[in-house]
């Protein structure tokens, strides 16, 4: 079973363009949503977090969504550029659950010059 | 200041085979995972470790057998390889400290390709 569903599994954006990427959830005890970042060859790091008491995170270029009533967030990668082009895994743990990520199934993003 | 390491990085073996892979993290963190990444499956848990001597089984441990006889080793052992088993190998670590959940560190990932 998958309780992390990710979306698009791939998305090719022009420069300067708007990247999305979707993850719904099923399991209402999941309380911390971070997103990793993974170039190849290389394992995957975090890029930015956010916990359901708040809507909307932004840092730099990169902004999560969250909507806790549809048991969904996205991640907005505003100003695209080629050097974005990566991976991109959303996750979900919850509090008292030695830390465990359950991760979705990751979105490769392709920008174009 | 090495971080997280993994060795080999690379490895080929036969079915049947016995094969350890190692993690080696320096930041005395007290967790510890496995992870197993599959095109279209994303990262898989195998193991995770709350601490040294504790140890348990993440959402695919089947064929996998785990030791933590020290906070900074975190070694995977497939015992029995089999073609399925084919895959990148990732580990992590993560502190457990206020925080309700503290971020995840992964080393490099080691490719084991099963013949």
């Amino acid at each position: 079973q998958q309780q992390v569903k990710q979306s698009p599994q791939s998305l090719i954006v022009q420069k300067g363009g708007i990247s999305i990427i979707n993850c719904a959830y099923e399991n209402t005890a999941f309380d911390y949503f971070p997103w990793y970042q993974q170039f190849p060859g290389k394992g995957p790091a975090l890029l930015i977090a956010i916990r359901p008491d708040v809507s909307e995170k932004k840092e730099g270029r990169f902004t999560i969504s969250f909507n806790k009533s549809a048991k969904q967030f996205s991640l907005h990668i505003m100003d695209s550029q080629p050097g974005d082009s990566a991976t991109y895994f959303c996750a979900a743990s919850k509090t008292g659950g030695y830390n465990k990520l359950i991760f979705g199934a990751g979105t490769r993003l392709a920008v174009h010059p | 200041d090495a971080g997280i390491t993994q060795s080999p990085r690379y490895k080929i073996t036969e079915t049947g085979r016995q094969v350890t892979l190692m993690c080696h993290q320096t930041w005395s963190h007290s967790y510890m995972f496995w992870y197993r990444q599959d095109l279209g499956h994303g990262l898989r848990l195998i193991y995770y470790s709350a601490a040294a001597d504790i140890t348990d089984k993440g959402e695919v441990p089947d064929g996998y057998v785990v030791s933590r006889s020290k906070t900074e080793n975190f070694p995977l052992t497939l015992e029995s390889a089999t073609r399925s088993q084919t895959s990148v190998y990732f580990c992590a670590s993560s502190d457990s400290g206020p925080k309700l959940q503290e971020t995840q560190y992964f080393g490099p990932g080691t490719r084991l390709l099963v013949l």
